[in-house]
This record gives C-alpha cells, structure tokens and sequence, in this order.
C-alpha cells in the first residue's frame, strides 16, 4: 500500500521569501507518479506541480520547484518568491503508473504568507 | 470546457435521508472518480469508474453506491444519511493514460 506523509501541518512565511513543504511517502512500486495539490480557501483543487519518479531531473514550474529524492522516498516543495496568493492547504498525492486507479494524499500542510 | 462541474455547492440533510450528488465532465475522460475530503486525513477515494458500466470501490465505499451510465456523469448516491458522512465530497477525472486528474470544485455535505 502507498502512503504519504506531511509532517508539517502548519507553516508560515513572510511575502517575498522562499518555504520548503516536506512531503515522505512509502510505496512498493518502481513507477509512480508525484504532486503537490494547492487548495486555497475557494477549496478547488489545483495542481501545482508533477514528477514521474523514472524522471532525475527535479520538475520546475514557474515559482514552485520539487525536490525529489526517490532513494529517500522524499518529495519536497519550494516555493520562491512567496505571493500572499500562495496562502492555502498544500497536500502531496503518489498514484502508480500503470493502473493507477488511487491518488494517495498526504495529510496537508496548511500555509500562510505573511505581508 | 466547463471542467469537471459538481452539483449542489452545499447541502445539509437529516440523518437517515438520501440524496445524490451530482458529477459531470465534458473533457471525454475515461476515468472518474470520488474522493472525501476531511480535517487532517486529506483526500480519500470512495469510488472509482473506468468507463462507462465499470465502477469499484475504493478505500472509503460504504454508505455511498455509485453508477455510471454515461462517459459524462458519474453520480454518488447517499441512500442513508449519516453524521460520519458530513464532509466535503470532491469528483475528479482524467483520461485513462492521463497523468493528472482534474478536481470539481466540491459539494460541502453537513448530515445533522
């Protein structure tokens, strides 16, 4: 079974700085995919940014990069240049590859941005 | 493209009611799915569908039943109403090679 931790249930950060959000999941498979999901208060569901785990190179998106560690089984966010837009849940999911018919999310991490 | 739209937004009902809340998506995605969303355990799966005619359980199915009748519609049925069901209820979809799923902005279910 896949699972996925977020050991920091709250954050802050001051407008203009950079956070890292800490995410460790546990899964048997060799291919699987990553995400960080940002919910902020209108509750919709975003995708922030995704890594195959077959991928080295860390996945970039703009603001938000990964940091991806697949020996560890670590999947952290950062987000540079903090925008109080950012304010919102973050939640880091794992589904398998092939036949992935589950997203696991982990707990979430609440974060806010500080002006 | 309207996405994935989810219908009502909110709904508060009596214990031992039932209703059913409604998904649908106009992207042509094989897969559906419906995820409960609740304080400090994040999204988990209640029920899934591949295509049409095809759904399965997931990590969370009782007291919820499902149908899929259509690519387009995937609708979750509550057949008795209970408090433990008072959460926030989000369908989500993509194609069947897809790597993301694109989330409904939820239906928020308070069960007194």
């Amino acid at each position: 079974a896949q699972t996925v931790t977020q050991s920091q249930p709250e954050m802050s950060v001051q407008e203009a700085e950079t956070v890292t959000l800490s995410c460790t999941y546990d899964t048997s498979e060799n291919n699987y995919y990553l995400f960080w999901y940002k919910q902020p208060p209108s509750r919709q569901m975003i995708l922030v940014i995704r890594q195959e785990a077959y991928k080295q190179q860390n996945a970039t998106e703009n603001r938000f990069s990964v940091n991806f560690q697949k020996a560890a089984k670590s999947f952290s966010l950062k987000i540079s240049d903090s925008q109080l837009g950012d304010t919102a849940m973050y939640f880091c999911a794992t589904r398998r590859m092939e036949y992935g018919n589950k997203l696991v999310f982990g707990a979430g991490t609440i974060l806010r941005v500080k002006s | 493209n309207a996405g994935v739209t989810q219908t009502p937004k909110f709904q508060v009902l009596k214990t031992g009611q039932s209703m059913t809340l409604q998904c649908a998506q106009d992207m042509n995605h094989e897969y559906m799915s419906w995820y409960r969303q609740d304080p400090g355990m994040g999204l988990r799966l209640i029920h899934y569908s591949v295509g049409a005619g095809i759904t399965d359980q997931g990590e969370v199915p009782n007291g919820y039943n499902v149908s899929r009748s259509t690519t387009e519609d995937f609708p979750l049925r509550l057949l008795s109403a209970a408090p433990s069901q008072t959460s926030v209820y989000f369908c989500a979809s993509r194609t069947t090679g897809g790597k993301t799923q694109y989330f409904g902005p939820g239906t928020r279910l308070l069960v007194l």
